[in-house]
């Protein structure tokens, strides 16, 4: 089984703080995406990454940033937090290409006061 | 560019059967997806249809697929509370894209 795991599930952070974000994927996936999710809006694409130390950015990629040292290790990262970056956030990862399912980590929410 | 939508809500009675809908734009993508995502959780593969087909059954889903219209549907027959989630469709045209979501709610 595809396992994606990601750092924590809940994370509370301050305004202004910078935030890492860890996505762990098992099974060799050549790409690594990270998603946000907020109520009637859906999945968005932040950034993704095909290959290591690869990164294309996706449809909201302002205020994040990310890393791919490693095949298996997608990491967001958020310079400086703020309220509105309050969300769900959703790594998955897939075989290359951009035709094969995703597969999807359990989800961070994260909350920024 | 690419499209996937969907409505955002659906309510139904224990026992009905569930219909989501969801068109889409791209007429190039070969795979169609429906995933489930349970309170506080990810996305999980639900099932998925191959483009040259019409309808897949598994147990009390069923896809239908008239890629005339772009229509993609998932029949949830004998819908239980344990069915009430988000439900995303997706389709992998030029680029992998999700639809927003429809939420089931189930009401006993």
């Amino acid at each position: 089984d595809v396992k994606v795991t990601q750092s924590s599930r809940y994370l509370v952070k301050r305004t202004g703080e910078k935030v890492f974000l860890e996505c762990v994927q098992d099974m060799d996936h050549e790409n690594m995406f990270w998603y946000r999710q907020d109520p009637g809006l859906g999945l968005r694409l932040i950034y993704f990454s095909y290959d290591v130390k690869m990164k294309e950015k996706g449809d909201i990629p302002e205020g994040y940033s990310v890393s791919r040292e490693k095949k298996e290790r997608f990491s967001l990262i958020l310079e400086s937090a703020s309220t509105n970056q309050t969300s769900m956030y959703l790594c998955a990862s897939s075989l290359p290409g951009g035709t094969y399912e995703q597969y999807f980590g359990p989800g961070t929410r994260l909350t920024v006061t | 560019g690419e499209d996937v939508e969907q409505s955002l809500f659906l309510s139904v009675r224990e026992g009905d059967s569930s219909v989501i809908n969801c068109t889409y734009t791209d007429s190039s993508s070969t795979y169609l997806y429906w995933y489930k995502q349970e309170p506080g959780a990810g996305l999980q593969l639900l099932t998925y249809i191959f483009s040259n087909m019409d309808m897949k059954q598994d147990q009390r889903l069923t896809v239908l697929l008239n890629k005339k219209d772009k229509h993609l549907s998932l029949r949830i027959a004998d819908t239980q509370t344990g069915d009430s989630a988000i439900y995303f469709c997706a389709e992998n045209g030029q680029n992998f894209v999700f639809g927003p979501g429809t939420r089931l709610s189930v009401l006993p």
